[in-house]
C-alpha cells in the first residue's frame, strides 16, 4: 500500500494557467507538508498543516494556495503559473516529528 | 541556511562499507541529527536520525562524534540500489510548530560502483 500519494505524476501547463496537486496519506499521520525541489536540485519547505490547521508557510507567494480538507489530505492549489514554478513538488507527512514520509512528487513543467 | 556539510560526491565498490561524513560543528544541545536520502527521481527516504549515542537500524549505523560536531552514516554492504543522494540535517528535537521543517542542504552523491 502506498503511504504518501500525489496526482498526478506529471503535470505541463501553459503559463497564466491554473493547476492543482493532490496529496493524501494513509498513515494516520497528523502533519503533512509540501516541499518544493527545483532545477538545482534544492529542497525547501513550503507549507505544514498539523490537523488541518497551516502551521508554516515559508514566505510562498499567495499564488500558491494549499488546502487540507482533512487529516489525510493536503492539495496544493496553483493560480496564474509561471515558468519559474517549473519544479518538482512533494508532499509529505509525519506524525509531530522530523522523521517524514515523502510522496513520489509530481513534475511540473510550465511552458 | 543547512547547518551542516558535507563532501559533494563519493565513491564506494558494491559489497563494501560506505561510510558518508558530515560536519555540524554548530549544533545545539537539543539537536537531533536525521539522515535521508533521495534515489533519482523519487521522494527523500528516512533513514536513521540521532541524539548523541550511535544508533542501527536495518537500514544503516549513524555514529556521532563525542563532542557532537560530527557524525558518519554507514551502510554496512552497499548495493548498487543504495546510489542516491544523502543528506544530513540537523534539527531541533522538540517536535511540532516551526520546527517540524527540514532544512535540506546539497547532500553528498553516493555512487555504488559493480
Amino acid at each position: 500500500d502506498t503511504a504518501v500519494s500525489q496526482t498526478p505524476k506529471y503535470l505541463v501547463t501553459q503559463m497564466g494557467n491554473d493547476k492543482s496537486i493532490k496529496c493524501e496519506q494513509n498513515l494516520g499521520h497528523d502533519t503533512m507538508y509540501w516541499y518544493k525541489q527545483d532545477s538545482k536540485k534544492f529542497l525547501k519547505i513550503m507549507f505544514s498543516y498539523n490537523n488541518k490547521e497551516l502551521i508554516i508557510n515559508e514566505t510562498v507567494p499567495n499564488r500558491f494556495s494549499p488546502k487540507s480538507p482533512d487529516k489525510a489530505h493536503l492539495n496544493l492549489h496553483i493560480n496564474s503559473l509561471e515558468l519559474g514554478d517549473s519544479a518538482v513538488y512533494f508532499c509529505a507527512s509525519s506524525q509531530g516529528g522530523a522523521t517524514k514520509f515523502f510522496g513520489p512528487g509530481t513534475r511540473l513543467t510550465v511552458l | 541556511d543547512a547547518k551542516t556539510t558535507q563532501p559533494t560526491s563519493m565513491d564506494c565498490a558494491e559489497g563494501r562499507a560506505a561510510n558518508l561524513p558530515c560536519n555540524h560543528s554548530t549544533i545545539s544541545g537539543n539537536e537531533y541529527v536525521y539522515w535521508y536520502r533521495q534515489i533519482h527521481s523519487q521522494g527523500p527516504q528516512y533513514i536513521i536520525h540521532g541524539l548523541k549515542n550511535n544508533e542501527t537500524n536495518e537500514m544503516a549505523s549513524l555514529i556521532i562524534t563525542e563532542d557532537r560536531k560530527s557524525s558518519t552514516l554507514i551502510l554496512p554492504h552497499a548495493t548498487l540500489r543504495d546510489t542516491a543522494v544523502y543528506y544530513c540535517i540537523v534539527r531541533a528535537g522538540n517536535y511540532g510548530g516551526a520546527t517540524n521543517k527540514l532544512i535540506f542542504g546539497t547532500g553528498t552523491l553516493l555512487a555504488v560502483q559493480p
